[in-house]
């Protein structure tokens, strides 16, 4: 079975600091999807950004990167210029063969003006 | 267009009662799914539906929950008879499996709380 580790529960940075938050995984699938969702007070997950495994080049959207390391299995994600609104927790997944979401346990970001 | 949406967003009953949760999928999406959300911790698959076939409910507790998509559109979940530990943010979310992406498109879920 697929696990999706996150090793820091929380996490603050001041107003456009970067910050990276880490995501470790386990699986013995060649192909999978691997995600960051954010997760605001709402409860709404909304998808920050995306990597398909096969992909050697790192995703990126705007001030959203990520490190795919897939030898090692692991999967960061970095927050350039961080923004008040960036405030909420993220969520590492996991998507292979099963076509169902596996999540980490969550990481709480917090940015202070 | 309107996003996945689900009712009610917050429901407080007593251990032992019935409870249902209603959910309407991105018109057009053909994969449901629901999950439930502990405090603090992530999400956890439930059941998926491809149209209106159950095809992974392996997680699903059985004896007290259960789940139909009636003409692959809606979808309620229900639990009966409720137990305390089954107070948590439960999650629906719908995609578009054949196309090119994956993406699951989530609701704002219902909080459940058994007191």
């Amino acid at each position: 079975a697929q696990t999706v580790t996150q090793s820091q529960p929380e996490m603050s940075v001041q107003e456009a600091e970067t910050v990276t938050l880490s995501c470790t995984y386990d699986t013995s699938e060649n192909n999978y999807y691997l995600f960051w969702y954010k997760q605001p007070p709402s409860r709404q997950m909304i998808l920050v950004i995306r990597q398909e495994a096969y992909k050697q080049q790192n995703a990126t959207e705007n001030r959203f990167s990520v490190n795919f390391q897939k030898a090692a299995k692991s999967f960061s994600l970095k927050i350039s210029d961080s923004q008040l609104g960036d405030t909420a927790m993220y969520f590492c997944a996991f998507e292979g063969g099963a076509q169902k979401l596996v999540f980490g346990q969550g990481t709480r970001l917090t940015i202070n003006p | 267009e309107a996003g996945v949406v689900q009712s009610p967003r917050y429901k407080i009953i007593e251990k032992k009662q019935p409870v249902a949760f209603w959910c309407n999928p991105i018109s057009g999406h053909n994969t449901l799914y629901w999950y439930r959300q502990n405090l603090g911790q992530g999400p956890e698959l439930l059941i998926r539906y491809e149209n209106e076939e159950a095809v992974d409910d392996s997680q699903l507790p059985k004896d007290r929950f259960s789940a139909e998509r009636l003409k692959g559109v809606d979808s309620t979940l229900k639990i009966q008879p409720a137990e305390l530990g089954d107070s948590a943010v439960y999650l629906c979310a719908s995609s578009f499996e054949g196309g090119q992406n994956t993406e699951a498109f989530f609701g704002q879920g219902t909080r459940l709380t058994v007191v």
